[in-house]
């Protein structure tokens, strides 16, 4: 049974770093072909992607977050991170994770974490 | 980066009826590289198609992908009640990877 689980804080201040940890079972990330990805979406909007690890550790990210974005892998624990920089109102957002599979697209997906940007 | 556009906007219909949702790539997407997507309130998305044609499993028969190059489409043949719900394009072949705005599928 494939599972993801997005973990970390729902409130944080304006200019704050966000760590967001993406807890994984049912499959490797040492796997040829796999990655996790991340994908947020801010209240009544569409998703929006953000970046992509892969099992070969190669990385993806949004052009448009591209300097606040880093991605990395903790294969052992199954763990997938995901930081944030300079967090403004505008990213509040459920914030998923998924797993890529070789064909490339997301077919398991977490349940989501809601993040709120506030003073 | 490849922008989707999908339509229409709002689709409204029937149980029963047949939906047919639109997705236009700005450029070409590479070797079928598009999935879609059915999210409901509060859920996170569920994969129903990918490679543009490829039914995920336990999706039913009654949903069908097509389409290449920068022209896509799913359809629903009937709906369900279970349907109703906001559908989303996304394009994997090239980076960055996109998401269409999404269709949403109303009871008329």
């Amino acid at each position: 049974q494939i599972t993801l689980k997005e973990s970390g804080p729902t409130l944080v201040t304006p200019t704050q770093t966000l760590t967001l940890t993406c807890t994984f079972s049912g499959f490797s990330l040492s796997t040829n072909g796999m990655g996790v990805g991340w994908i947020r979406q801010p209240p009544g909007k569409a998703l929006e992607w953000l970046a992509l690890i892969f099992w070969d550790d190669d990385k993806r990210y949004s052009p448009s977050l591209r300097s606040r974005l880093s991605i990395a892998k903790d294969t052992p624990k199954n763990q997938v991170i995901l930081t944030m920089t300079d967090m403004d109102p505008v990213d509040t957002a459920t914030y998923f994770c998924a797993r890529r599979q070789p064909d490339g697209s997301f077919d398991y997906w977490g349940q989501g974490a809601l993040v709120t940007v506030s003073s | 980066e490849i922008v989707l556009t999908q339509s229409p906007g709002t689709l409204s219909l029937s149980p029963g009826e047949r939906a047919t949702l639109s997705c236009r790539a700005s450029q070409s997407v590479t070797s079928r590289s598009l999935a879609w997507f059915q999210q409901k309130p509060g859920q996170a998305p569920r994969l129903l198609i990918f490679g543009a044609s490829s039914r995920a499993t336990g999706i039913p028969d009654r949903f069908s992908g097509s389409g290449s190059e920068t022209d896509f489409t799913l359809t629903i043949s009937r709906l369900e009640p279970e349907d109703f719900a906001v559908y989303y394009c996304q394009q994997y072949g090239s980076s960055p990877r996109t998401f269409g705005q999404g269709t949403k599928v109303e009871i008329k």
